[in-house]
């Protein structure tokens, strides 16, 4: 597609639910980021895919999350047991650039992100 | 590790005011900067990066930052904002040079409300 998608775009869950959300990587980009961002916050760094390989998971919060990247293009993010805490909306990002590679110009495009409300 | 610090959370504007976002950042290693915008229910969208050479850095719609190493700062300016520049602005940072790290590392944000 022209840019990154990611869906649903609204997900209200009780807690104790489990949830998964969904990201389409602009087609060929080998780089997909997950990043929280909370209410008021800047957004953080969750977990990072090169191509299927995830080589980065230092930011998910807890066991309760996991990130996967199969066939090394779609990307899910499922938040298992669903805590009020874990209200946020959450990033998806693509690059064409394999990391290292953002910081010498190889643009990071992001998706509208996931608002996920926990109630 | 890095971070960032917008000073200025909300900063309203009359339409053809200027306006400048503060930004500081604090590194052990030398950065790359950037800016981003985030217009009502859009994704972040790059707004302008500073990765070596020039200190001023230009976008493409008028915004301008200068990044001060001594005063490890990269704020951003806009001479004469529109309507249309109502949004949230995030200054984000992560490691320049050889850096093996990918990460951005952002602020919580500034948003700018301008009014006619």
């Amino acid at each position: 597609g022209a840019g990154v998608s990611q869906s649903p775009r609204y997900k209200v869950a009780k807690r104790g639910q489990d949830v998964a959300l969904r990201c389409d990587p602009i087609s060929g980009h080998v780089s997909l980021f997950w990043y929280q961002q909370a209410l008021g916050q800047g957004p953080e760094f969750l977990t990072y895919f090169q191509n299927e390989a995830q080589l980065d998971k230092s930011g998910l919060p807890s066991d309760r999350f996991f990130a996967e990247r199969p066939e090394g293009s779609v990307s899910t993010l499922k938040i298992q047991r669903t805590q009020q805490e874990d209200s946020a909306v959450y990033l998806c990002a693509s690059s064409s650039s394999i990391a290292p590679g953002q910081g010498a110009g190889n643009t990071i495009y992001f998706g509208e992100g996931s608002w996920l409300t926990v109630v | 590790a890095q971070s960032v610090t917008q000073l200025d959370s909300q900063v309203p504007v009359f339409e053809e005011a200027p306006v400048e976002l503060r930004c500081n950042y604090s590194s052990s290693v030398s950065v790359y900067l950037f800016w981003y915008v985030q217009y009502p229910n859009q994704g972040l969208q790059l707004l302008l990066k500073y990765l070596s050479g020039s200190t001023l850095v230009e976008s493409i719609n008028g915004f301008e930052a200068e990044f001060n190493k001594s005063q490890t700062s990269f704020h951003l300016r806009k001479p004469s904002v529109h309507i249309s520049d109502t949004a949230e602005y995030f200054c984000a940072v992560t490691p320049g040079g050889r850096s093996n790290d990918y990460k951005l590392s952002f602020g919580a944000g500034t948003t700018v409300t301008v009014r006619a």
